[in-house]
């Protein structure tokens, strides 16, 4: 079955800009949609077709795919950023839909 | 605005059966497929399977296969997830959404969440 890696944990000082990876085998093929989880809630839409923003997020995320790896990109980070984020894709082989193992984004 | 409204948290014996229902509003509840997914203490995300309300045909992960079952109550704009034999690893908050875009296709994304149930799962 496919597996999107990402990395357990990234830090980020406020106002700085915070960089997510989703690795996958030719990702760069596929649509990639990422996720915001805060602790105690459900998930929210923040990233959806690689690179395009659901109604109501700031212009502050934003997502590329290329090759083996999507990157979610977070510019001036703000405390209220900090959450779990998660990549998710359509797996074709299997007709499973795929989530990414997730990242904690700290804000320090 | 779109809502999807879930039941009560569960607490089950080994074995037992558990019913998630999830309540639709704010959309055109035939329009739209229904995920359901679940998320164990502490770890990611997985997805379970997908049902269509209109007609109600349902695809599930395999790993669900046997022991899953998903139904819709049109009348009611109400979706069920019911989960049988029930194991300890089955503790989870179990989630629907609802999926946008193109179902089975890479173009397929899940906008809103429910607020999430958890089940409990007891020896």
């Amino acid at each position: 079955s496919y597996v999107l890696t990402q990395p357990p944990s990234v830090s980020v000082a406020p106002g700085k800009t915070a960089r997510i990876n989703c690795g996958g085998n030719n990702i760069g093929s596929k649509s990639v949609h990422w996720y915001q989880q805060k602790p105690g809630q459900a998930p929210v839409l923040v990233i959806y077709d690689d690179s395009d923003r659901p109604s109501g997020i700031p212009e502050r995320f934003s997502g590329s795919n290329s090759g083996d790896t999507a990157t979610l990109t977070i510019s001036r980070v703000e405390a209220g950023d900090e959450a779990d984020y998660y990549c998710q894709v359509w797996d074709s082989s299997s007709d499973h839909y795929v989530f990414g193992t997730g990242t904690k984004v700290t804000v320090l | 605005q779109v809502q999807l409204a879930q039941s009560g948290a569960e607490v089950k014996k080994s074995g037992a059966s558990v019913k998630v229902s999830c309540k639709a509003s704010g959309y055109t509840f035939t329009r739209n497929y229904i995920h359901w997914v679940r998320q164990a203490p502490g770890q990611g995300l997985e997805w379970m399977g997908i049902i269509e309300p209109s007609g109600g045909s349902t695809t599930y992960a395999r790993k669900f296969q046997g022991r899953v079952t998903m139904t819709r109550d049109v009348s009611t704009s109400t979706l069920y997830m019911e989960l049988s034999s029930l194991r300890s690893d089955d503790t989870a908050v179990y989630y629907c959404a609802r999926g946008l875009g193109r179902p089975y296709s890479s173009n397929a994304w899940f906008d809103p969440w429910g607020q999430g149930t958890l089940v409990t799962v007891s020896s």
